[in-house]
Protein backbone atom coordinates (compact mmCIF):
# COMPACT_ATOMS: atom_id res chain seq x y z
CA UNK A 1 0.00 0.00 0.00
CA UNK A 2 0.93 3.59 -0.52
CA UNK A 3 1.73 6.09 2.15
CA UNK A 4 4.02 7.05 4.60
CA UNK A 5 6.38 5.94 7.11
CA UNK A 6 7.95 7.39 10.11
CA UNK A 7 9.99 5.56 12.65
CA UNK A 8 10.89 4.77 14.58
CA UNK A 9 7.29 5.50 17.01
CA UNK A 10 9.27 6.54 19.95
CA UNK A 11 12.79 7.93 20.62
CA UNK A 12 14.40 8.62 23.70
CA UNK A 13 17.50 10.71 23.33
CA UNK A 14 20.16 12.10 25.88
CA UNK A 15 20.95 15.81 26.44
CA UNK A 16 23.42 16.88 23.96
CA UNK A 17 22.91 14.22 21.64
CA UNK A 18 21.84 14.16 18.01
CA UNK A 19 19.05 12.14 16.83
CA UNK A 20 17.51 11.55 13.70
CA UNK A 21 14.01 10.67 12.74
CA UNK A 22 13.19 8.76 9.41
CA UNK A 23 10.57 9.50 6.91
CA UNK A 24 9.78 7.70 3.98
CA UNK A 25 7.36 7.51 1.11
CA UNK A 26 6.25 5.60 -2.06
CA UNK A 27 3.25 7.90 -3.20
CA UNK A 28 6.06 9.11 -5.70
CA UNK A 29 5.80 12.81 -4.57
CA UNK A 30 7.49 15.40 -4.84
CA UNK A 31 7.16 17.88 -1.59
CA UNK A 32 7.83 16.51 1.92
CA UNK A 33 7.25 18.30 5.14
CA UNK A 34 8.22 18.44 9.02
CA UNK A 35 6.09 19.61 11.70
CA UNK A 36 6.32 19.53 15.52
CA UNK A 37 3.07 19.39 17.30
CA UNK A 38 3.59 20.89 20.85
CA UNK A 39 0.27 20.49 23.41
CA UNK A 40 -1.27 23.77 22.82
CA UNK A 41 1.01 25.17 19.57
CA UNK A 42 -0.61 23.15 16.83
CA UNK A 43 1.40 21.95 14.35
CA UNK A 44 4.50 24.32 13.19
CA UNK A 45 6.73 24.05 10.25
CA UNK A 46 10.33 22.92 10.44
CA UNK A 47 11.68 22.43 7.32
CA UNK A 48 10.05 21.34 3.79
CA UNK A 49 11.30 20.26 0.40
CA UNK A 50 9.67 20.82 -2.71
CA UNK A 51 12.16 18.69 -4.68
CA UNK A 52 15.45 16.51 -4.46
CA UNK A 53 18.04 17.81 -3.04
CA UNK A 54 16.15 21.31 -2.56
CA UNK A 55 14.77 22.35 1.12
CA UNK A 56 13.95 25.20 2.70
CA UNK A 57 13.70 26.71 6.55
CA UNK A 58 10.48 26.93 8.13
CA UNK A 59 9.47 28.36 11.08
CA UNK A 60 11.34 26.52 13.92
CA UNK A 61 13.99 25.33 12.02
CA UNK A 62 16.73 26.59 14.49
CA UNK A 63 18.18 22.90 16.28
CA UNK A 64 17.37 20.85 13.37
CA UNK A 65 18.67 20.03 9.63
CA UNK A 66 17.36 17.81 7.09
CA UNK A 67 18.48 16.07 3.97
CA UNK A 68 16.52 14.86 0.17
CA UNK A 69 19.22 12.65 -1.23
CA UNK A 70 16.21 10.68 -2.92
CA UNK A 71 12.13 11.55 -3.63
CA UNK A 72 11.21 8.96 -1.01
CA UNK A 73 13.63 10.12 1.88
CA UNK A 74 13.52 13.06 3.71
CA UNK A 75 15.19 12.23 6.99
CA UNK A 76 14.91 14.78 10.40
CA UNK A 77 17.81 15.42 12.41
CA UNK A 78 17.19 16.94 16.30
CA UNK A 79 20.82 18.11 17.14
CA UNK A 80 22.04 19.08 20.50
CA UNK A 81 21.74 22.63 19.70
CA UNK A 82 17.66 22.30 19.82
CA UNK A 83 17.35 23.38 23.41
CA UNK A 84 13.39 21.68 23.96
CA UNK A 85 13.18 19.13 21.62
CA UNK A 86 10.57 16.85 23.00
CA UNK A 87 7.58 17.15 21.29
CA UNK A 88 5.47 14.69 18.81
CA UNK A 89 7.31 14.80 15.28
CA UNK A 90 4.24 14.37 12.03
CA UNK A 91 6.29 13.99 8.32
CA UNK A 92 4.13 14.81 5.42
CA UNK A 93 4.21 14.75 2.26
CA UNK A 94 1.85 16.04 -0.98
CA UNK A 95 2.09 16.38 -4.91
CA UNK A 96 0.43 19.32 -6.91
CA UNK A 97 -1.48 22.06 -6.88
CA UNK A 98 -4.94 20.47 -6.46
CA UNK A 99 -4.31 17.44 -4.20
CA UNK A 100 -4.36 16.78 0.16
CA UNK A 101 -1.00 16.20 2.39
CA UNK A 102 -0.69 12.70 3.34
CA UNK A 103 0.71 12.47 6.66
CA UNK A 104 2.89 9.87 8.63
CA UNK A 105 1.98 7.94 11.99
CA UNK A 106 4.67 10.67 13.64
CA UNK A 107 7.62 10.03 16.00
CA UNK A 108 7.24 11.05 19.70
CA UNK A 109 10.66 12.03 20.76
CA UNK A 110 11.75 12.66 24.66
CA UNK A 111 14.71 13.93 26.19
CA UNK A 112 16.06 11.86 28.92
CA UNK B 1 2.56 35.78 5.87
CA UNK B 2 -0.53 33.80 6.48
CA UNK B 3 -2.11 33.06 9.73
CA UNK B 4 -4.60 30.86 11.20
CA UNK B 5 -6.33 31.23 14.77
CA UNK B 6 -8.88 28.73 16.37
CA UNK B 7 -10.59 30.58 19.40
CA UNK B 8 -11.25 27.32 20.72
CA UNK B 9 -9.00 25.70 22.53
CA UNK B 10 -11.49 22.72 23.96
CA UNK B 11 -14.93 22.16 23.14
CA UNK B 12 -17.78 19.40 24.17
CA UNK B 13 -20.98 18.03 22.37
CA UNK B 14 -23.20 15.52 23.68
CA UNK B 15 -23.99 12.68 21.46
CA UNK B 16 -26.44 12.70 18.64
CA UNK B 17 -26.25 16.78 18.66
CA UNK B 18 -24.62 19.36 16.72
CA UNK B 19 -21.28 21.31 17.23
CA UNK B 20 -19.29 24.48 15.40
CA UNK B 21 -15.93 24.71 16.01
CA UNK B 22 -14.83 28.52 14.77
CA UNK B 23 -11.60 29.15 12.82
CA UNK B 24 -10.18 32.73 11.20
CA UNK B 25 -8.04 33.29 9.29
CA UNK B 26 -5.69 36.33 7.48
CA UNK B 27 -4.13 36.90 4.20
CA UNK B 28 -3.76 39.03 1.51
CA UNK B 29 -4.41 36.60 -1.44
CA UNK B 30 -7.16 36.19 -3.23
CA UNK B 31 -6.94 32.52 -3.71
CA UNK B 32 -6.30 29.36 -1.58
CA UNK B 33 -7.19 26.55 -0.10
CA UNK B 34 -9.08 25.71 3.55
CA UNK B 35 -8.82 22.28 4.86
CA UNK B 36 -10.04 20.87 8.18
CA UNK B 37 -7.96 17.98 9.48
CA UNK B 38 -8.58 15.80 12.73
CA UNK B 39 -6.64 13.84 14.98
CA UNK B 40 -7.96 10.97 17.23
CA UNK B 41 -5.75 9.76 20.10
CA UNK B 42 -3.98 7.43 17.39
CA UNK B 43 -2.55 10.88 16.12
CA UNK B 44 -2.84 10.17 12.13
CA UNK B 45 -3.70 13.45 11.19
CA UNK B 46 -7.14 12.56 8.39
CA UNK B 47 -8.79 15.15 6.05
CA UNK B 48 -12.31 16.12 6.70
CA UNK B 49 -13.29 18.36 4.44
CA UNK B 50 -11.53 20.90 1.91
CA UNK B 51 -12.79 24.05 0.63
CA UNK B 52 -11.57 26.03 -2.47
CA UNK B 53 -11.51 29.81 -1.76
CA UNK B 54 -13.11 30.65 -5.34
CA UNK B 55 -16.07 27.99 -4.86
CA UNK B 56 -18.81 29.84 -3.30
CA UNK B 57 -20.83 26.67 -2.49
CA UNK B 58 -19.94 25.90 1.37
CA UNK B 59 -18.10 22.48 1.40
CA UNK B 60 -20.51 19.26 2.61
CA UNK B 61 -18.57 15.67 3.89
CA UNK B 62 -21.50 13.32 4.94
CA UNK B 63 -21.89 14.91 8.63
CA UNK B 64 -19.29 17.33 8.37
CA UNK B 65 -19.98 20.79 6.36
CA UNK B 66 -18.39 23.88 6.52
CA UNK B 67 -19.78 27.95 5.99
CA UNK B 68 -16.88 29.97 4.47
CA UNK B 69 -17.14 33.15 4.84
CA UNK B 70 -14.71 34.93 2.57
CA UNK B 71 -14.87 38.14 3.15
CA UNK B 72 -14.81 37.82 7.15
CA UNK B 73 -11.55 35.53 6.70
CA UNK B 74 -13.99 32.60 8.65
CA UNK B 75 -14.34 28.97 8.21
CA UNK B 76 -16.11 26.91 10.48
CA UNK B 77 -16.72 23.18 10.99
CA UNK B 78 -20.14 22.19 11.71
CA UNK B 79 -20.60 18.80 13.12
CA UNK B 80 -23.93 16.86 12.70
CA UNK B 81 -25.37 14.20 14.90
CA UNK B 82 -22.19 13.58 16.81
CA UNK B 83 -20.92 10.59 17.53
CA UNK B 84 -18.38 9.08 19.69
CA UNK B 85 -15.76 8.59 17.33
CA UNK B 86 -15.85 12.40 16.42
CA UNK B 87 -13.95 13.23 19.57
CA UNK B 88 -10.10 14.36 18.45
CA UNK B 89 -8.13 17.17 18.06
CA UNK B 90 -9.03 19.45 14.77
CA UNK B 91 -7.00 21.66 13.35
CA UNK B 92 -7.80 24.21 10.44
CA UNK B 93 -4.88 25.02 8.03
CA UNK B 94 -4.52 26.94 4.94
CA UNK B 95 -2.19 26.95 1.70
CA UNK B 96 -2.16 29.05 -0.85
CA UNK B 97 -3.33 28.55 -4.47
CA UNK B 98 -0.15 30.51 -6.28
CA UNK B 99 2.11 27.67 -5.82
CA UNK B 100 2.42 24.11 -6.47
CA UNK B 101 3.94 22.59 -3.16
CA UNK B 102 3.64 25.39 -0.47
CA UNK B 103 3.17 23.93 2.88
CA UNK B 104 0.09 23.81 5.30
CA UNK B 105 -0.27 26.48 7.40
CA UNK B 106 -2.23 25.32 10.79
CA UNK B 107 -4.28 26.84 13.42
CA UNK B 108 -3.65 25.59 17.69
CA UNK B 109 -6.43 23.15 17.55
CA UNK B 110 -9.79 22.28 19.19
CA UNK B 111 -9.98 19.76 20.95
CA UNK B 112 -13.78 18.04 21.10
CA UNK B 113 -14.96 15.84 23.44
CA UNK B 114 -18.25 14.04 23.07
CA UNK B 115 -20.35 12.96 25.89
CA UNK B 116 -22.37 10.30 25.62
Amino acid sequence: DGGITQSPKYLFRKEGQNVTLSCEQNLNHDAMYWYRQDPGQGLRLIYYSQIVNDFQKGDIAEGYSVSREKKESFPLTVTSAQKNPTAFYLCASRQGLNTEAFFGQGTRLTVV
Amino acid sequence: AQTVTQSQPEMSVQEAETVTLSCTYDTSESDYYLFWYKQPPSRQMILVIRQEAYKQQNATENRFSVNFQKAAKSFSLKISDSQLGDAAMYFCAYRTMNSGNTPLVFGKGTRLSVIA
